[in-house]
């Protein structure tokens, strides 16, 4: 089975500073990485992901990823935010050969002017 | 335009009243699955589908249930709801050949 832990709950920042959101995940099998955003009152949207390959993964609006296979990690990253990029973020993982995504319980991310 | 479609997008109900919450994609994606979220609790899944006809539990199944006659829907059925399920369902597909889930935009229930 997967879990996955997102270590704040919590990220406020002023805009434009950069911004690491931690995720730490622990499996049996390999896995693949994903973070979803959501803004309030909608969906949940695919930021970006990790399949295979390279450990740094771009994805939507600016954010980066890198996996680090050793330290079982998978932080985002943005090195500018603005006031638009307020919202939680989810980190998930997939186990190889299980179609279940498994959640972390969120980081809200706010940027304040 | 690909799209995970659910209905509908906020429901109020009281306790007992049996409701079905729709879902539909038009992806042709083979897994389907129901999520609920939660305050402090992410995202945990309810029931998942990897095929027509073929479904199982998740890990909160308690409650309700699931049916997938059709590869394009998988409706959500509570029985006998309970104010326990009041939250914000998710329903999401994806192609099993793929790793990303696309997710519909929530329907938020609430059962007095």
């Amino acid at each position: 089975a997967q879990s996955v832990t997102q270590l704040d709950s919590q990220v406020p920042v002023f805009e434009e500073a950069p911004v690491e959101l931690r995720c730490n995940y622990s499996s049996s099998v390999s896995v693949y990485l994903f973070w979803y955003v959501q803004y309030p009152n909608q969906g949940l949207q695919l930021l970006l992901k990790y399949l295979s390959g390279s450990t740094l993964v771009k994805g939507i609006n600016g954010f980066e990823a890198e996996f680090n296979k050793s330290q079982t990690s998978f932080h985002l990253r943005k090195p500018s935010v603005h006031i638009s990029d307020t919202a939680e973020y989810f980190c998930a993982v997939r186990g190889s050969g299980s179609e279940k995504l498994v959640f972390g319980k969120g980081t809200k991310l706010t940027v304040n002017p | 335009e690909a799209q995970v479609t659910q209905n509908p997008r906020y429901l109020i109900t009281v306790t007992g009243k049996k409701l079905t919450v729709t879902c539909s994609q038009n992806m042709n994606h083979e897994y389907m699955s129901w999520y609920r979220q939660d305050p402090g609790l992410g995202l945990r899944q309810i029931y998942y589908s990897m095929n027509v006809e073929v479904t199982d539990k998740g890990d909160v199944p308690e409650g309700y249930k699931v049916s997938r006659k059709e590869k394009r829907n998988f409706p959500l059925i509570l029985e006998s709801p309970s104010p326990n399920q009041t939250s914000l369902y998710f329903c999401a597909s994806c192609r099993s050949t793929d790793y990303g889930y696309t997710f519909g935009s929530g329907t938020r229930l609430t059962v007095v």
